[in-house]
């Protein structure tokens, strides 16, 4: 049974670009949140997913925008970067919205110069 | 809104010792969820222990076991018999039980180091 994927492991980027970030969540899970883990931090809510909507945010601007696929597979967009939005992003899958438990995948590493 | 706080930025444990993390939370709920991940090197976050408000009995998973301290919104975890594999990052988090606010809310972390 696969976990929790995502995709690139690691990722350099320069200031003003966009970047997309990638999860599949583990089988038979319909729910996925995205967490942003700065350097000797712990992870920050930014979004989740359910039924292809957005249906919770964290404190965090719109340049950070996402996406469901029907297949429960989401994507996380980052306009603009700044070098401050350079961090681990943590993708967690979970059934029905997240009241169990919350499965997390490898992270992406952002690097922004 | 709720905030959570590790209070120990690193701790180290002799191999086979007990040691134990401290997290203090802040709410004005009075049912919520209480969570223990680490996160060794690997960087996968993994759940190692959780505790529902509700229950007055403390979680027990193993070698892990948690002293959930309501009144106080204390929720230290306890390692015993420490093993090597246990070196990671340790995360308290908290979250609420409503329905559309599953978000998970974590504080700033402990680094334990086992010492052969």
């Amino acid at each position: 049974d696969a976990g929790v994927t995502q995709s690139p492991t690691h990722l350099i980027k320069t200031r003003g670009q966009q970047v997309t970030l990638r999860c599949s969540p583990k089988s038979g899970h319909d729910t996925v949140s995205w967490y942003q883990q700065a350097l000797g931090q712990g992870p920050q809510f930014i979004f989740q997913y359910y039924e292809e909507e957005e249906r919770q945010r964290g404190n965090f601007p719109d340049r950070f925008s996402g996406h469901q696929f029907p297949n429960y597979s989401s994507e996380l967009n980052v306009n603009a970067l700044l070098l401050g939005d350079s961090a681990l992003y943590l993708c967690a899958s979970s059934f029905k919205g997240g009241r169990d438990e919350q499965f997390f995948g490898p992270g992406t590493r952002l690097t922004v110069l | 809104a709720q905030t959570v706080t590790q209070s120990q930025p690193e701790m180290s444990v002799q191999e086979a010792e007990t040691v134990t993390l401290s997290c203090t939370y802040d709410t004005s709920e009075s049912d919520y969820y209480l969570f223990w991940y680490k996160q060794p090197p690997s960087r996968q976050m993994i759940l190692v222990i959780r505790q529902e408000a509700y229950k007055q009995q403390n979680a027990t998973e193993n070698r892990f076991s948690v002293n959930f301290q309501k009144a106080a919104k204390s929720f230290s975890l306890k390692i015993s018999d420490s093993q090597l594999g246990d070196a990671a990052m340790y995360f308290c988090a908290y979250r609420s039980p409503n329905f559309g606010n599953e978000k998970l809310t974590f504080g700033t972390g402990t680094r334990l180091t086992i010492i052969p």
